[in-house]
């Protein structure tokens, strides 16, 4: 068990630029969620699938977002025309169907200049 | 809608001495509970989880935790804490449906002092 991958680890881009982070959950699992977290704050959820299907999306998740997880394996989060009220840490975390313990991977930070 | 108050944003304490952070939730159904650690530029590792049974739940490093139904609250205790200890802690709800997304309290920082 690797446990959850993400990649980059940092991303420095500038306004109006195109970025995109990949997640490699734990091979078992079904089920993939992304979070948010800004400075000082508690993680804050964006979107999850269940296997390949993308069922929920938060409001935060503007349009400019962009998710996907092809055959249910790793997932991509694509942020388009970046803005500086983008730059965050980008999380990812998986979990068994009905598990509900999900298990994070070290994040992507995001700075937008 | 769900939500998730953790009363303290920072606590320190003097290691070897015991700490209590506070959690307290709203839901109107059914959840399930978490207390996350995060150490600095780092992701979230799950410390304990309230599914169900005991309402108190215990980890392998000396932290446990209470689910307290009618306060609505899931604090968490350690006895004695070690320097390693400090970092950042959330608390986190999921409601007994079927979407698992977690709810996030704003942390509290644990900070131990020789």
């Amino acid at each position: 068990d690797t446990g959850v991958s993400q990649d980059p680890r940092h991303k420095i881009t500038k306004r109006g630029q195109n970025v995109t982070f990949r997640c490699d959950p734990i091979s078992e699992h079904n089920r993939l969620y992304w979070y948010r977290q800004t400075l000082g704050q508690g993680p804050e959820f964006l979107t999850y699938f269940q296997n390949e299907a993308q069922l929920e999306k938060s409001r935060l998740l503007s349009d400019r977002f962009s998710a996907e997880r092809p055959k249910g394996s790793f997932s991509t989060l694509e942020i388009q025309r970046t803005e500086q009220g983008d730059s965050a840490m980008y999380l990812c975390a998986s979990s068994l169907e009905g598990g509900r313990a999900q298990y994070f991977g070290p994040g992507t930070r995001l700075t937008v200049t | 809608a769900q939500s998730v108050t953790q009363l303290d944003s920072q606590v320190p304490v003097f290691e070897e001495a015991p700490v209590e952070l506070r959690c307290n939730y709203s839901s109107s159904v059914s959840v399930y509970l978490f207390w996350y650690v995060q150490y600095p530029n780092q992701g979230l590792q799950l410390l304990l989880k309230y599914l169900s049974g005991s309402t108190l739940v215990k980890s392998i490093n000396g932290f446990e935790a209470e689910f307290n139904k009618s306060q609505t609250s899931f604090h968490l205790r350690k006895p004695s804490v070690h320097i390693s200890d400090t970092a950042e802690y959330f608390c986190a709800v999921s409601e007994g449906g079927n979407t698992g997304k977690l709810i996030f309290g704003q942390g509290t920082t644990l900070q131990v002092k020789p």
